[in-house]
């Protein structure tokens, strides 16, 4: 069973600010997401990545496979970034399932 | 841009009943997955689905679940007899070819059961 684990669970930050939610996970994985969960609650693919960085606008993902670990970075953050940001690594080996962490509340503040 | 939709966006059921909780992939993709989010929790996959059968299922997804892609375009999951704790966010998503591919997650379902 894979163990995510995302830091920070809560983030308030200033409008401007450069933000990182950080993931790390126990089983080794080919691909992990990145979703973005607004209150209403629907869910939005942001990335899916298997190695190294990509990149979207203001939003930058970075993998490093070999340690388990993958970050999300918000340059410039605006109030309408806030929302909940969660990492589902995944599939592994054999299977299908992402495995979701719990993921961070982001609150950019005008 | 293509994108998943579930109906209906919001279903109140009484306990015992069955309901049937719609999704339309995207049409030129392969797996087809549910996911469910109870109220304050994380996301918890349930079941995927390839090539008109179930590929992987959680041990959430016991006998009273089901799964069906009744036509070319509509992908359900059955509850058969609702109990108050299914009472969740359900979400249907899709990916083109399963592994290493994104998956891309509708709206959701909210089901409560009273």
């Amino acid at each position: 069973k894979n163990e995510v684990e995302q830091s920070p669970q809560n983030l308030t930050a200033q409008e401007g600010e450069f933000i990182t939610i950080n993931c790390s996970y126990s089983v080794g994985i080919s691909a992990l997401h990145w979703l973005q969960q607004h209150p209403g609650g629907g869910i939005v693919s942001l990335f899916m990545l298997s190695s190294g960085k990509k990149k979207h606008g203001r939003l930058i993902a970075t993998i490093n496979i070999q340690e388990k670990h993958s970050s999300l970075h918000i340059t410039a953050s605006h109030p309408r970034d806030s929302a909940v940001y969660i990492c589902a690594p995944g599939p592994g080996a054999g299977s299908y399932q992402l495995t979701f962490g719990k993921g961070t509340k982001l609150s950019v503040i005008p | 841009e293509p994108e998943v939709t579930q109906t209906p966006s919001h279903q109140v059921t009484q306990m015992g009943q069955e309901v049937i909780l719609r999704c339309v992939p995207i049409s030129n993709h392969l797996y087809f997955y549910w996911y469910r989010q109870i109220l304050g929790q994380k996301v918890e996959f349930l079941v995927s689905f390839y090539n008109n059968e179930i590929s992987e299922k959680s041990e959430i997804f016991d006998d009273q679940f089901s799964v069906e892609r009744p036509d070319g375009s509509n992908f359900t999951l059955k509850i058969r007899s609702t109990k108050l704790e299914d009472s969740a966010m359900y979400f249907c998503a899709s990916s083109a070819h399963g592994r290493n591919t994104e998956a891309f997650f509708g709206q959701g379902t909210r089901l409560t059961v009273v």
